[in-house]
């Protein structure tokens, strides 16, 4: 059980243009989900938590307004890149926190690796 | 906002020897202590995990200890072995579930 999943794995798109990234909880709801962003040999860098049905929080330094995320359902939420340049090129992973889960429980999804021509 | 910093960034130990990993929060409000172990390209995984109201967990060959009064705790890996290879990350969190994390480990099982 606690499967998270992402979709796309892998996308290559051009400067420009906007991705979409959807994380998933397969088998459990999850009133919260987080995004992250992980540089080659570096850390994951929390970007925003997302909370069903309401708007998401976002850490500093993040653009809220390149970086939209929608938590529509319990168990999908999205980010989208907006107008995504090279600099943007990275692994982003999605965390979900199941409903009824103890604190501080989170469940990783695989990872959606972004390339920026 | 919470700070976590993790050392060494890179260990190298032979087959059969210990591995330490250190992390130090900032955070007096952080009480959750996870340790992921994170391969090439893959999603980290979670090896051991520690509550604030807890000083030391053990898990088989893996351990971990937490000094809440010091803002640090230490991953203690013995007998490793050349699967351990891979790049370990700890985190801290909150009562709000944001996990921030360390700087990553990465380890080198020398067989």
């Amino acid at each position: 059980g606690a499967v998270v999943s992402q979709h796309p794995s892998w996308v290559i798109c051009k400067s420009g243009t906007s991705v979409k990234i959807e994380c998933r909880s397969l088998d459990f709801q999850a009133t919260t989900m987080f995004w992250y962003r992980q540089f080659p040999k570096q850390s994951l860098m929390l970007m925003a938590t997302s909370n069903e049905g309401s708007k998401a929080t976002y850490e500093q330094g993040v653009e809220k307004d390149k970086f939209l995320i929608n938590h529509a359902s319990l168990t999908l939420s999205t980010l989208t890149v907006t107008s995504a340049h090279p600099e943007d090129s990275s692994f982003y992973i999605c965390s979900a926190s199941p409903v009824l889960a103890g604190d501080n429980e989170q469940f990783f999804g695989p990872g959606t690796r972004l390339t920026v021509l | 906002g919470e700070n976590v910093e993790q050392h060494p960034s890179t260990l190298s130990v032979q087959e059969g020897d210990s591995a330490v990993i250190k992390c130090t929060y900032s955070d007096s409000a952080s009480n959750y202590f996870p340790w992921y172990k994170q391969e090439l390209g893959k999603r980290p995984q979670l090896i051991i995990d520690i509550r604030s109201n807890v000083g030391e967990k053990k898990d088989q060959r893996i351990a971990v200890t937490l000094n809440k009064t010091a803002k640090h705790f230490s991953l203690h890996i013995t007998e490793t072995q050349p699967e351990d290879s891979a790049v370990y990350f700890c985190a801290a969190s909150n009562t709000g579930n944001q996990f921030y994390f360390g700087t990553g480990t990465s380890l080198t099982v020398i067989p």
